[in-house]
């Protein structure tokens, strides 16, 4: 079955420091969204990206989906102790079909 | 309702029993989901329902689980002889579906599940 994995599962930062997670589909995505979810809460949806190579930005926060449309990526700059939490990347494979969650990777940013 | 309501927030319960989670989606979302997730751990697929299509049931770990959906709205969850393996919490979410791309999940606060 569909498998999305991401790297790292822990990532430990300094505030200011920049954050990147990595999503990898071992199918083809119809199109990947990103969840967070804060300590001792659920997920909440932060973006959809659609197009191979898309691109998105909101404020500190880069996403990108692979040419291929079996990887994208998070990047967050300058993080801040609000960015704590735990980042799930979920795709489709078809746009009826369920969404499958990645591993997730969790952030700890301390000042 | 505002959002997406579950109910118990919290249920205890000994190895053996049977138990029900219930889910109430946002009025108007047709998809809906049910997802365990194990301390610090993942998201794990349990089962999908979309309209009036036959329910993605591929997620559920074995038959002791099971779900119904009435329409489209309130959703049960049933664990029949839960094992101390079960403990978890069950969210549930639900979404619009536009059949031309995917719509964003929203999630309810989930029913810890703790089996003794």
């Amino acid at each position: 079955g569909q498998q999305v994995m991401q790297i790292p599962q822990y990532q430990h930062v300094q505030e200011g420091e920049d954050f990147t997670t990595y999503c990898n589909s071992s199918t083809t995505l119809s199109n990947i969204q990103w969840y967070k979810q804060r300590p001792g809460g659920h997920p909440v949806f932060l973006i959809q990206l659609v197009k191979s190579g898309e691109v998105k930005k909101q404020k500190r926060l880069t996403f990108q989906f692979g040419e291929a449309k079996k990887n994208s990526s998070l990047h967050i700059t300058a993080t801040q102790t609000t960015d704590v939490g735990t980042y799930f990347c979920a795709g489709r494979t078809g746009t009826a079909s369920k969404l499958t969650f990645g591993t997730g990777t969790r952030l700890q940013v301390t000042l | 309702g505002a959002g997406v309501s579950q109910s118990p927030s919290n249920k205890v319960t000994e190895k053996g029993k049977d138990v029900e989670l219930r889910c109430d989606p946002i009025s108007g979302h047709t998809a809906l989901y049910w997802y365990r997730q194990r301390l610090g751990q993942g998201l794990e697929f349990l089962i999908y329902f979309q309209g009036n299509s036959a329910p993605d049931k591929s997620g559920l770990p074995s038959d002791r689980f099971s779900a119904e959906r009435t329409g489209e709205s309130v959703s049960t969850l049933t664990i029949q002889r839960t094992q101390q393996e079960d403990s978890a919490v069950y969210l549930c979410a639900s979404s619009l579906f536009s059949g031309v791309v995917g719509e964003k999940l929203f999630f309810g606060s989930g029913t810890q599940l703790s089996v003794l």
